[in-house]
């Protein structure tokens, strides 16, 4: 049982290129989530998914394209990194939104990313 | 006012202490809370759900009180393993579950 990865673990890139973060899951979730974490802020949350082609702006998504083609799969790119999206990247996954119940979020390992 | 708020810490207790942290949130209308703990470089990972007036799982005890609006995190019996960052987290009406920026624990021997 899988869950939820992420690749790459980390990455390394300069300012200007193009970055591609993935993320996948293995329990037919219907929403995907992407946050930052950086020191003194916490979690942002970037983008997030109720269902392919279903996306919504986060907390901070200026500089951030996602997409949703499959169900388990939710990648994040970066259009052209700046040194302000050096942070560590989680993806999360939950079986609903309700406020009824099962919405608890799973994450997955993280990308630590550094853009130089 | 923020809609969930944590003492930061850290707190540092000796091994076998009992700690307990507070977590504020602002819309009363909030159904589901949870206590995540994250450690060092890891991902948050579940601890414990808070549906009702409360939850104990072994050492850790969750409390909801709706009136004053704050949840609770009670560890007995603290050891070394407890150290993390325990993040509150609360589901709003509409939206995603938000994130407490935590609280920080450190077990000392």
């Amino acid at each position: 049982d899988a869950g939820i990865t992420q690749s790459p673990r980390y990455k390394i890139t300069e300012t200007g290129r193009q970055v591609t973060l993935m993320c996948h899951q293995t329990w037919s979730h219907s929403y995907m989530f992407w946050y930052r974490q950086d020191l003194g802020h916490g979690l942002r949350l970037i983008y997030y998914s109720a269902a392919a082609d279903i996306t919504d702006k986060g907390e901070v998504p200026d500089g951030y394209v996602v997409s949703r083609s499959k169900t388990e799969n939710f990648p994040l790119t970066l259009e052209s990194a700046t040194r302000s999206q050096t942070s560590v990247y989680f993806c999360a996954s939950s079986e609903s939104m309700s406020l009824a119940g099962h919405n608890e979020q799973f994450f997955g390992p993280g990308t630590r990313l550094t853009v130089l | 006012r923020k809609e969930v708020e944590q003492d930061p810490g850290p707190f540092n207790v000796p091994e076998g202490a009992t700690v307990a942290f507070n977590c504020t949130y602002s819309n009363s209308a909030s159904q589901s809370f949870f206590w995540y703990r994250q450690d060092c470089r890891k991902e948050p990972k579940l601890l414990m759900s808070v549906y009702s007036s409360g939850n104990e799982d072994g050492r850790f005890t969750a409390q909801l009180n709706r009136a004053s609006q704050y949840i609770s995190l009670l560890i007995r019996d603290s050891k070394l393993s407890d150290s993390a960052t325990y993040l509150c987290v609360v589901n709003l009406p509409v939206g995603p579950l938000v994130f407490g920026k935590g609280t920080r624990l450190s077990v000392i021997a």
